[in-house]
């Protein structure tokens, strides 16, 4: 089966671009969660969807960053404008059901740079 | 609020070694459950075993063993006769009853050398 899939893998942009993150879930999980990794800060929860509907988005930094998550096999974490300091790995990681805590899975991450 | 504290920043061992990644946590839910991951040097994140609050059964799989003691707040991986392979990042991470939303601790680096 196929895994969490997220794209690009390497973004190297200038401060000031707009910078689009890419997820697809595994399919038939209905949740969807977008993590940042830093090393200050190790891994933080930006973001989680379930069933497509925005669930709790208290992590996330910013005005500048938005999620959206259109259809069960798709989601987008977007900044917009970019600065150096959103440099990070950032996960999207999906898993199944709610009231046994099924364990997330993780994509490759996607490694991003803000010159 | 949920708080997981791994206090071992980096461990160093030789290869055969056991060693012992240690994890507490936090939290007043009566029912959540428990996790391990292993992010190795290329970078994702794998899960590795996922424990509920009413199953202090310790669990055993191949060389990795856990011991989960409601009474201390720890959950603690073991890895018998460690591996060069087995150098990683580890995550003990922790979630309530009811979203599946995580809290990950800072993580321990483990090195194993040849």
């Amino acid at each position: 089966d196929a895994g969490v899939i997220q794209s690009p893998r390497h973004e190297v942009t200038e401060m000031g671009q707009e910078v689009t993150l890419r997820c697809k879930p595994i399919s038939g999980h209905d949740y969807l969660f977008w993590y940042r990794q830093t090393m200050m800060r190790g891994l933080e929860l930006l973001i989680y969807f379930n069933n497509n509907v925005p669930i709790d988005d208290s992590g996330m930094p910013e005005d500048r960053f938005s999620a959206k998550m259109p259809n069960a096999s798709f989601s987008t974490l977007k900044i917009q404008p970019s600065e150096p300091r959103d440099s990070a790995v950032y996960f999207c990681a999906s898993s199944r059901g709610r009231w046994d805590n099924q364990p997330q899975h993780f994509g490759d991450g996607t490694r991003l740079s803000i010159l | 609020a949920q708080k997981v504290t791994q206090a071992q920043t980096e461990i160093s061992v030789v290869e055969k070694e056991d060693v012992t990644l240690d994890c507490v946590y936090e939290t007043r839910d009566t029912t959540y459950y428990l996790f391990w991951y292993k992010q190795p040097p290329s970078g994702e994140l794998v899960f590795l075993i996922r424990r509920n609050s009413f199953d202090e059964q310790n669990e055993i799989s191949g060389r990795y063993s856990w011991n989960f003691q409601k009474s201390t707040s720890s959950f603690n991986f073991t890895i018998t006769a460690s591996q060069v392979v087995d150098s990683a990042v580890y995550f003990c991470a922790l979630s309530g009853k009811y979203g599946n939303k995580l809290v990950f601790g800072a993580g321990t680096i483990l090195r194993v050398k040849s």
